[in-house]
């Protein structure tokens, strides 16, 4: 097992471009939820998912689209993306009731 | 929603000792509370978690105690060794019963375990 794989590691955007951020987990889990890291910020979740075909809002959603087509997969989506959006993201997946998030490597994004 | 407070930021204790990070949270239905560690550049990893139906669970050097009444959840490492330096995280979720919410993290404590 892969476990939790996101891609890419690296990427520095300029102001506006958009881009995806890939997640894909091979466990076969439920539930699926993107983080984003800042110094003293700790982690904050963006969008989750409980199943294909469901997303909701997390504690800070704005700037960001998820969708959920298959259980495997959960791409987060930068619209126009912002010097605030500056970060490292992280995904990260559980088999469905609260229970032990696995989390992807992280994907550091810097936006110029 | 869910609020939850982590202290201290920064902890520094002798190899051997223990060390006591505590975290409060405000949302009283909250009954899921794991402890994550993250080592410098890598991903966080759960060490323990405790659910509100039990007051202690211990593995080991690590504890974990919850005190519902006063919704404050510690964790406890004995015996400090270097390989315990790393930022800890508290988290709770709320488990609505048919599907799970997002865990809301605390803002981390930075351990450091003096030679």
């Amino acid at each position: 097992n892969a476990g939790v794989t996101q891609t890419p590691k690296f990427q520095v955007l300029k102001t506006g471009q958009s881009m995806t951020l890939q997640c894909a987990q091979d466990m076969n889990h439920e539930y699926m939820s993107w983080y984003r890291q800042d110094p003293g910020m700790g982690l904050r979740l963006i969008h989750y998912s409980v199943g294909a075909g469901i997303t909701d809002q997390g504690e800070v959603p704005n700037g960001y689209n998820v969708s959920r087509s298959t259980t495997e997969d959960f791409p987060l989506r930068l619209l126009s993306a912002a010097p605030s959006q500056t970060s490292v993201y992280f995904c990260a997946s559980s088999y469905g009731e609260p229970g032990e998030l696995f989390f992807g490597e992280g994907s550091r994004l810097t936006v110029l | 929603g869910e609020n939850v407070e982590q202290h201290p930021s920064t902890l520094s204790v002798q190899e051997g000792d223990s060390a006591v990070i505590k975290c409060t949270y405000s949302d009283s239905a909250s009954n899921y509370f794991p402890w994550y560690k993250q080592e410098l550049g890598k991903r966080p990893q759960l060490i323990i978690d405790i659910r509100s139906n039990v007051g202690e669970k211990k593995d080991q050097r690590i504890a974990v105690t919850l005190n519902k009444t006063a919704k404050h959840f510690s964790l406890h490492i004995t015996e400090t060794q270097p390989e315990d330096s790393a930022v800890y995280f508290c988290a709770a979720s709320i488990n609505s019963g048919g599907g799970a919410d997002g865990l809301t993290f605390g803002k981390g404590t930075h351990l450091i375990i003096q030679p």
